[in-house]
């Protein structure tokens, strides 16, 4: 059962900002956002997550909007290595596992 | 920087035949999972462990998977009788906190 809508693929170009869209229009209260990536069948990789105020970190930013239902991510310098599967996963707080989607196919281009 | 250490790389078995893949997580961490992803489909998860027990498990995990933490350090998962679905990478991811998981590289599993 999808909670969260991605497009299958995007392009950027290396160097410019990347922003990666998700819908989750049905997420509860309790629920966080969160964004991985897997390079190549490599294993995933955490990359951010919140709750509500939008988040950043050393990798990207995580822009989510007041009614929760969706969030950006934006990776700010996209280099030709961020060529990746994204995930954006929502998940509540007492549940272990990671429900992984199809993602989006992120493709940098020199 | 720790990581999630897996072994084999690359395991090639008989249909039948017993399995073990082998992780050894991030030393501190307490929390232990095991996911598995077929060739151009989505990772799914199989288990998560907790304080020497499983604390989730999906559909998957049948009577034919288990997991232990034999010796405080490494952390497996036992295909008793292996078949051909269970081709799969199959990827160890620990944490500290349950909402941190950090992946292995992964175990390619080929049934034949």
């Amino acid at each position: 059962d999808a909670k969260t809508t991605q497009p299958p693929s995007m392009d950027c170009a290396e160097g410019r900002a990347a922003n990666l869209p998700c819908n989750h229009s049905t997420i509860s209260g309790n629920e966080y956002v969160y964004w991985y990536r897997q390079i190549h069948s490599q294993g995933p990789q955490y990359i951010i997550h919140g709750l509500k105020n939008n988040e950043t970190n050393e990798m990207a930013s995580l822009i989510i909007t007041e009614d929760r239902k969706s969030s950006t991510l934006i990776l700010p310098h996209a280099t030709l290595r961020d060529t990746a599967v994204y995930y954006c996963i929502v998940r509540a707080n007492n549940d272990y596992k990671l429900s992984f989607g199809a993602g989006t196919t992120v493709t940098v281009r020199a | 920087e720790p990581e999630v250490t897996q072994t084999p790389s690359h395991q090639v078995t008989q249909m039948g035949q017993e399995v073990i893949l082998r992780c050894v997580p991030i030393s501190n961490h307490l929390y232990f999972y095991w996911y598995r992803q077929i060739l151009g489909q989505k990772v799914e998860f199989l288990v998560s462990f907790y304080n020497n027990e499983i604390s989730e498990k999906s559909e998957i995990f049948d009577d034919q998977f288990s997991v232990e933490r034999p010796d405080g350090s490494n952390f497996t998962l036992k295909i008793r009788s292996t078949k051909l679905e269970d081709s799969a990478m199959y990827f160890c991811a620990s944490g500290l906190e349950p909402y941190e998981q950090y992946f292995g590289p992964g175990t390619r599993l080929t049934v034949t």
